[in-house]
């Protein structure tokens, strides 16, 4: 069974930074494209950035540029995600995907002061 | 505002046949997979249809997919009340290089 396990989400101050985690297990993570997407309090979904199998391509949606930074290890079939310079804009449930297929339950990202 | 369109509500009667469509562009839609999403309010999106009109394991078969040029439809046969939540479609985007969401339908069951 796929599973995928956000966490690191957390209350943090504007400009403030986070690093989110997202554990999987159920299929071979070395194998496939990994994505993080969003969703802010009561609006649409928002893909954030995604990274492929081995690590050496990344992209991100231009809000986040800069800003982000995605990376993933194949050894401990992990995925993060680095904030930094966070804005209240960014505030959302961060969900982690295998490929846009099977998603995680999310983590709770709150920019506030 | 999303790149994908969507309109914002849609509804039918219990056992009636509702179609959803989701609009973009030759870039997106128009070159790549469309994907469709039901979302439970409070919950994590689940996936319906990929690669334009797949079901994965699981999904009943009175969800259908299809694209025709830049645009994409959901259809859902049998309508049960469970079916009243959000969908969600999205695609790659080839000059925006990521994917690109619709802003979501609700779906009412009167």
């Amino acid at each position: 069974e796929v599973q995928l396990v956000e966490s690191g989400g957390n209350l943090v101050q504007p400009g403030g930074f986070l690093i989110l985690s997202c554990a999987t297990s159920g299929f071979i993570f070395s194998k496939y494209w990994m994505s993080w997407v969003r969703q802010a309090p009561g609006k649409g979904l928002e893909w954030v950035a995604n990274i492929n199998p081995d690590g050496s391509t990344k992209y991100y949606v231009d809000s986040v540029k800069g800003r982000f930074t995605i990376s993933r290890d194949n050894a401990k079939n992990s995925l993060r995600l680095e904030m930094s310079n966070l804005t209240d804009e960014d505030t959302a449930v961060y969900y982690c995907l295998n490929d846009m297929d099977f998603w995680g339950q999310g983590t709770l990202v709150t920019v506030s002061s | 505002q999303s790149v994908l369109t969507q309109p914002p509500s849609v509804s039918g009667t219990p056992g009636q046949r509702v179609t959803m469509f989701c609009s973009g562009s030759y870039f997106n839609i128009g070159s790549n997979y469309v994907y469709w999403y039901q979302q439970v309010p409070g919950t994590a999106p689940k996936l319906l249809i990929y690669k334009n009109n797949q079901r994965p394991s699981g999904v009943p078969d009175r969800f259908s997919g299809s694209k025709s040029g830049t645009s994409a439809s959901l259809a859902i046969s049998g309508l049960r009340s469970e079916d009243e939540t959000d969908y969600y479609c999205a695609a790659w985007d080839d000059t925006k290089k990521g994917w690109v969401f619709g802003g979501g339908t609700k779906l009412t069951v009167l």
